[in-house]
């Protein structure tokens, strides 16, 4: 069964706007943590965002930040102020409790000038 | 900043042949990870590794597949028999201690590719 799912294969924002990356998960263990990804053209991933499960506020990292609602089993993420080098694939990803991290399919981001 | 360091980062290896990927963690890590990346598509977990030995693997990693630390530094894949279906990005990834919000540091790939 798809744990993470990301609905949004692409998509498009003015430079300078902000944009939400949309990532809905499911579990049932209590403990868990949520992680952002980016992978820009030349392949690396590079780590952007983290989210416990018990965290009381959103993770927030510069112009980063996650709207976690626990309830709805959503985690999206917020990119203030696009800039035309934030034009890449983001992947949303789980950690249960002392599992291994699972990854959804990616959203392709591109920032238009 | 320390990083994960892979070699190659590119190969290119004909069908049938046997290739070894490799990786150098960031040298207090203690958790070790495979990836692969079909082209466009999903990063996909293949392969956990702790204290030695493997500690999850997916469906993906099957008896073709192999992981070593040999030397107590390299991390290495080794993929027998490729398939053209093996043709991916290979990503190694290291993880710092137990607690689950530590992220995953990912090396920058190797391409494979298989003729």
């Amino acid at each position: 069964a798809q744990k993470i799912t990301q609905t949004q294969p692409g998509m498009f924002v003015q430079e300078k706007e902000a944009v939400t990356l949309d990532c809905t998960y499911d579990t049932s263990d209590p403990s868990y943590g949520l992680f952002w990804y980016k992978q820009p053209s030349s392949g690396e991933m590079i780590f952007l965002i983290y989210q416990g499960s018990y965290d009381q506020q959103n993770a927030t990292e510069g112009r980063y930040s996650l709207n976690f609602q626990k309830a709805r089993k959503s985690a999206n993420l917020v990119i203030s102020a696009s800039q035309l080098g934030d034009s890449a694939m983001y992947f949303c990803a789980m950690r249960e409790g002392a599992n291994d991290m699972r990854f959804g399919a990616g959203t392709r981001l591109t920032v238009k000038p | 900043e320390p990083e994960v360091t892979q070699t190659p980062s590119h190969q290119v290896t004909q069908m049938g042949q046997e290739v070894i990927l490799r990786c150098v963690p960031i040298s207090n890590h203690l958790y070790f990870y495979w990836y692969r990346q079909i082209l466009g598509q999903k990063v996909e977990f293949l392969v956990s590794f702790y204290n030695n030995e493997i500690s999850e693997k997916s469906e993906i990693f099957d008896d073709q597949f192999s992981v070593e630390r040999p030397d107590g530094s390299n991390f290495t894949l080794k993929i027998r028999s490729t398939k053209l279906e093996d043709s991916a990005m290979y990503f190694c990834a290291t993880r710092g201690g137990y607690n689950s919000n530590q992220p995953q540091h990912f090396g920058d790939g190797t391409r494979l590719s298989i003729l």
